[in-house]
């Protein structure tokens, strides 16, 4: 039973262009979501979140945004670089002590 | 490098078998969390301990156990090890006790069962 979804496995962008990250929950009372980059052999680290009372964050070339009606968050980078190779995971948490991730998108960013 | 560290890198070892994962925290940091990563899944969320005392539980099987110590360090406990067992655990710390906290994660132990 997942409760964040991320449906893409994977995403190839040339650099330069916008990566469009998504991911979907399921639970309405889900209020705060990060994003967490993981290059290879590495854990993951943190990257932006972003609160439910907002629908938008912005922090350098990174934003998300947050759709609660859809129950639907994105990460977008603009403009790509190809360090931004990695595996992005949309993670959430609820009531304190619930911890939920996607299963990650492999994002490439072509030179 | 985020201050989390962990050990031992890599472990192999047999069904029935039972291994100890360790992490240090970040100085200064009160809250470990542990995670397993299957292939090809997202991070499931095991346990969380915060100064010593446990704090939260998500998807825990009875045969996996955990405790922090007073020095803050943390140990995972696995026994009566399965092939499905196989996986990459992840330890990660907090300052504070709640989601609202980023989390820095260790780089993992990769666990293989065979």
């Amino acid at each position: 039973d997942q409760q964040v979804k991320q449906n893409s496995p994977s995403l190839s962008v040339q650099e330069g262009r916008i990566s469009i990250l998504n991911c979907d929950y399921t639970n309405s009372m889900f209020d705060y979501f990060l994003w967490y980059k993981k290059y290879p052999a590495e854990g993951p680290t943190f990257l932006i979140s972003i609160s439910s009372i907002k629908d938008k964050n912005e922090d350098g070339r990174f934003t998300v945004f947050l759709n609660k009606s859809a129950k639907h968050l994105s990460l977008h980078i603009v403009p790509s670089q190809p360090g931004d190779s990695a595996v992005y995971f949309c993670a959430t948490q609820y009531n304190f002590n619930k911890f939920y991730f996607g299963s990650g998108t492999k994002l490439n960013v072509k030179p | 490098d985020s201050g989390v560290t962990q050990t031992p890198k890599h472990l192999i070892t047999a069904t029935g078998q039972r291994v100890t994962l360790r992490c240090s925290p970040r100085s200064g940091d009160l809250s470990v969390y542990w995670y397993q990563q299957s292939l090809d899944q997202g991070l499931q969320f095991l346990i969380q301990y915060y100064n010593g005392e446990e704090r939260a539980k998500g998807n825990i099987l009875e045969r996996f156990s955990a405790q922090q110590f007073p020095d803050l360090h943390s140990e995972l406990n696995l026994s009566s090890l399965e092939l499905g067992d196989s996986a990459l655990y992840f330890c990660a710390s907090s300052a504070g006790t709640s989601g609202y906290n980023e989390q820095f994660f260790g780089p993992g132990t990769r666990l293989t069962v065979l």
